[in-house]
């Protein structure tokens, strides 16, 4: 899977956008982006993924770059409960050939929402 | 709708003893993972199981831990003679297939090696 690179962190005024970047210049055509998060002492959250699209839930959007080297997940109301870590992750879906079921976790983004 | 669910979420071993933790994966998951974090570090995967099978052990290391998903009742991360170097918080997570974009991770149990 492809290697992502992260600031180590950031601070956000609370009611602005947070907007996190990341690196995944050695993306594979097959490798969807993902992105999780993880509040302290509590386990990893989900937050949303794709593929070339930009992409938009409930909780955040997701810009994916027109190469895909580079995407950015935007909080568009940060609160102070969106205070976490942020993981970018690339993985190959198996329904595209990839075999490993696992999620790999870097360092991430240590978001900090201030008042 | 329960989640992962974990216990304990806080055990006390001395260096030497038997750590069991306990994973219950979402209600219809049958694919579990077992993921390691030590203190001020990202998270590592452990090992990939789905039912009655490891698919993946290739983050375990290769002695005193053991994983285990029977066909009834919740995954088990063993570790024997633990050493103040497994002190750390290990993550269950499940998922409903292989390829399911998400996965569920549970709270988390704090192993602490005296």
């Amino acid at each position: 899977d492809a290697k992502t690179t992260q600031p180590t962190s950031m601070d956000c005024a609370e009611g602005r956008a947070a907007n996190l970047p990341c690196n995944h210049s050695t993306i594979s055509g097959n490798e969807y982006v993902y992105w999780y998060r993880q509040i302290h002492s509590q386990g990893p959250q989900y937050i949303i993924h794709g593929l070339k699209n930009n992409e938009t839930n409930e909780m955040a959007s997701l810009i994916i770059t027109e190469d895909r080297k580079s995407s950015t997940l935007i909080l568009p109301h940060a609160t102070l409960r969106d205070t976490a870590v942020y993981y970018c992750i690339v993985r190959v879906a198996e329904n595209y050939g990839g075999s490993q079921g696992n999620l790999i976790f870097g360092k991430g983004t240590k978001l900090s929402v201030k008042p | 709708n329960a989640g992962v669910m974990q216990n304990p979420r806080h055990l006390v071993r001395r260096r030497g003893q038997e750590a069991r933790l306990r994973c219950s994966p979402m209600k219809g998951h049958s694919h579990v993972y077992w993921y390691r974090q030590l203190p001020e570090e990202g998270l590592k995967f452990m090992v990939y199981l789905q039912k009655e099978n490891i698919i993946d052990e290739s983050g375990m290391p290769k002695e005193r831990f053991s994983a285990e998903f029977p066909k009834e009742g919740p995954s088990i991360l063993r570790i024997q003679q633990v050493v103040r170097g497994d002190s750390a918080a290990y993550f269950c997570a499940s998922s409903l297939t292989r390829s399911s974009y998400e996965q569920y991770f549970g709270p988390g149990t704090r192993l602490t090696v005296t």
